[in-house]
């Protein structure tokens, strides 16, 4: 089966820094997608992580360290928008199909 | 407008109804997928198609069926709705490549009672 593990929720104070962590134990593996969902909306991409390294966009950045089976998301500069859950979902196969963790609650405080 | 669009947006039904929930979308991906979320949960895949003669099931495709018309059209269905089917759907498109995220719609929340 496919295993995917993220905190469920996490505090941060605006203009912080936080990192949310992703461990995965799955069958195959073609790629790491971070997304992120308001509540009672639809997910939207933030970042792609295949090989291992970081990748930088804007405030946001993504690592993904292949032979430990981690990723984990980068916000810096939290702003109150922010807040929303961050979904960790990895890409099972050529084919396109994805496995997502429960996501991870991203609370940001004034 | 929206790139892809789901109908309807919300339904309250009854157990035991036949319930159609339709998907469209104009990015022109060959790559569809239905996800179902409950409260505090990821996406599960119910069903996802790679073109218009491919349909695949996902991880909790039981009681679902799904007919994708055209490749802009995936449609998913609920033969008769149970209530542990109460939940956030979304329907998603995605082009080939190994890179290329997936892009959702604004998903339909569906209650039965």
């Amino acid at each position: 089966g496919q295993n995917i593990d993220q905190p469920t929720e996490m505090t941060a104070t605006e203009g912080a820094i936080v990192q949310i962590n992703c461990t995965y134990q799955t069958s195959g593996f073609n790629g790491l997608f971070w997304y992120q969902q308001h509540a009672g909306e639809a997910p939207t991409f933030l970042s792609y992580n295949v090989l291992d390294g970081l990748e930088e966009k804007g405030r946001f950045s993504s690592f993904l360290s292949r032979s430990k089976g981690y990723s984990y998301l980068l916000l810096k500069e939290l702003q109150m928008k922010d807040s929303a859950s961050y979904l960790c979902a990895v890409k099972i196969t050529n084919a396109g199909k994805s496995t997502f963790g429960d996501g991870t609650t991203l609370t940001v405080k004034p | 407008d929206a790139d892809v669009t789901q109908t309807p947006r919300n339904r309250i039904t009854k157990t035991g109804k036949r319930i159609m929930l339709e998907c469209s979308q104009t990015k022109g991906h060959d790559r569809m997928y239905w996800y179902r979320q409950d409260p505090g949960l990821g996406l599960r895949l119910i069903y996802y198609s790679f073109d218009v003669k491919d349909i695949n099931k996902g991880e909790i495709s039981d009681g679902y069926s799904v007919s994708r018309q055209a490749q802009a059209k995936f449609s998913l269905s609920l033969e008769s709705a149970i209530p542990n089917q109460t939940a956030l759907y979304f329907c998603a498109t995605s082009d080939s490549g190994g890179n290329q995220p997936q892009h959702f719609g604004d998903g339909t929340r569906l209650s039965i009672l």
